[in-house]
């Protein structure tokens, strides 16, 4: 079956650095990948998203790679702020009419 | 305004009640989705629907079911209400691209 996998440890790390989060995909080709970012509470908001004939994507200080020979994509936020701390989920879809499977996502934690 | 609305918020309920959960949009798209959302296991697609006329089940749809009245609502009914289905609830939407909009979802207690 197909099967996305994020880190479901918390990521701790100091404001300033380079944060990566890790989404790895199983039994799946997809046509493009998302990630969202969820606040407690809240609904997730869309923040990237790539395609299966896209090598890397940016977007101010997020970068996102998407390797389909590894099945994993790689999300970074450079310069990582406090206000960066959520939760992040990677999304996959084969495209078309097809639905958008969630990975558990993330916990980042920007500690100042 | 808010472009995916949710109602109500919040709500607490007794197992067998019957319950409705309903979403609106304003952004002229024409897909919607109901996930619910449990620690440790994301979000989770109920059912959802690419036009007026379609209704589609998705991973977890036993027990539940749904209404899509117009373009721009889609609701949520739970039958008869079990604890297990005590978990927070989002409605999305999107258009011709894959991206998806969220609601600020609907906490609801099945005691």
């Amino acid at each position: 079956s197909q099967k996305i996998e994020q880190n479901s440890e918390a990521l701790n790390i100091q404001e300033g650095k380079t944060a990566t989060l890790t989404c790895n995909y199983t039994n799946y080709s997809p046509a493009y990948l998302q990630w969202y970012r969820q606040d407690p509470g809240r609904g997730p908001v869309f923040l990237l998203l790539i395609r299966e004939n896209e090598k890397e994507k940016r977007k101010e200080r997020l970068k996102v790679t998407f390797d389909t020979t590894l099945k994993q994509s790689l999300f970074h936020i450079t310069a990582s702020q406090p206000a960066d701390s959520a939760t992040y989920l990677c999304a996959l879809s084969s495209g078309g009419y097809q639905k958008v499977t969630f990975g558990t996502g993330t916990k980042l934690q920007v500690i100042p | 305004d808010a472009d995916v609305t949710q109602t109500p918020r919040n709500r607490i309920t007794k197992t067998g009640k019957r319950i409705m959960l309903e979403c609106s949009q304003t952004k002229g798209h024409d897909r919607m989705y109901w996930y619910r959302q449990d620690p440790g296991l994301g979000l989770r697609l109920i059912y959802y629907s690419f036009d007026v006329k379609d209704i589609n089940k998705g991973e977890i749809s036993d027990g539940y079911s749904v209404s899509r009245q117009a373009q721009a609502k889609f609701s949520l009914s739970l039958e008869s209400a079990i604890p297990n289905q005590t978990a927070l609830y989002f409605c999305a939407t999107s258009g011709r691209a894959e991206t998806q909009y969220f609601g600020p979802g609907t906490r609801l207690l099945v005691l």
